[in-house]
């Protein structure tokens, strides 16, 4: 079952717009990972925080994360049209055998040029 | 980092047929799973592929359907048994690799079609 919850389900911004994501799971957690997925292919990561971080950046990517209320959020700054894609927050839970990750239900964006 | 292959890319099977997928691994990894991602959805973990043992199955999949092979640490397969079109879907190896951040590392992806 999925462990998060994503929204908006569906973004549409325009070009050089700010788009952000919000992730919500349910169990504690070891480490939030974002990934983003082109059309029904691979997932390519993105970045991860751990659950002792509160913000963590990558180039145009800036995740936070707040344990207390079991939320996440990813926001793409300066949006591109090659930003357009779904994006996908997946926990690493603190239960069960190492390191399975739990996804969330995705955010589609897109952005128009 | 880790680069993940996957054979076929997708397929158009009949129902009642078995499609087996493969994915290779740059690298030495530890632990690697299958996913399904049905369409317009998000991921679904089918199971933890062990090497040198049985894989470990989620809620809802089961050995019979889903048979895995893990059989060094760089390679895996799925195969999707006695298919229907409800198993159309595109299907995900992923490994883990230790040291470094834990991330996991997903293949390109088998994108299924059950006729």
């Amino acid at each position: 079952s999925q462990q998060g919850e994503e929204d908006p389900q569906a973004l549409s911004i325009q070009e050089g717009e700010n788009a952000t994501m919000n992730c919500s799971y349910k169990t504690s957690i070891n480490n939030l990972q974002w990934y983003r997925q082109n059309s029904g292919r691979g997932l390519v990561h993105l970045i991860l925080i751990r659950s002792n971080e509160r913000e963590k950046h990558s180039g145009r990517l800036r995740v936070t994360l707040d344990t207390s209320k079991k939320s996440s959020s990813l926001l793409i700054t300066a949006s591109r049209a090659a930003d357009t894609a779904s994006y996908f927050c997946a926990t690493d839970g603190m239960t069960g055998a190492g390191n399975m990750l739990t996804f969330g239900g995705g955010t589609r964006l897109m952005v128009k040029p | 980092s880790a680069v993940i292959s996957q054979k076929p890319s997708r397929d158009i099977c009949q129902r009642g047929t078995s499609l087996t997928i493969q994915c290779q691994v740059d690298s030495q990894v530890t632990m690697m799973f299958w996913y399904r991602q049905q369409p317009g959805q998000s991921l679904t973990l089918i199971a933890t592929a062990n090497q040198g043992s049985e894989a470990t199955y989620e809620s809802g999949f089961v050995i019979d359907k889903f048979p895995i092979s893990r059989p060094n640490l760089t390679f895996s397969t799925l195969t999707v048994s006695n298919m229907s079109p409800e198993d159309s879907s595109i299907y995900l190896c992923s490994a883990w690799v230790a040291g470094g951040q834990e991330t996991q590392y997903f293949g390109p992806g088998t994108r299924l079609l059950v006729l």
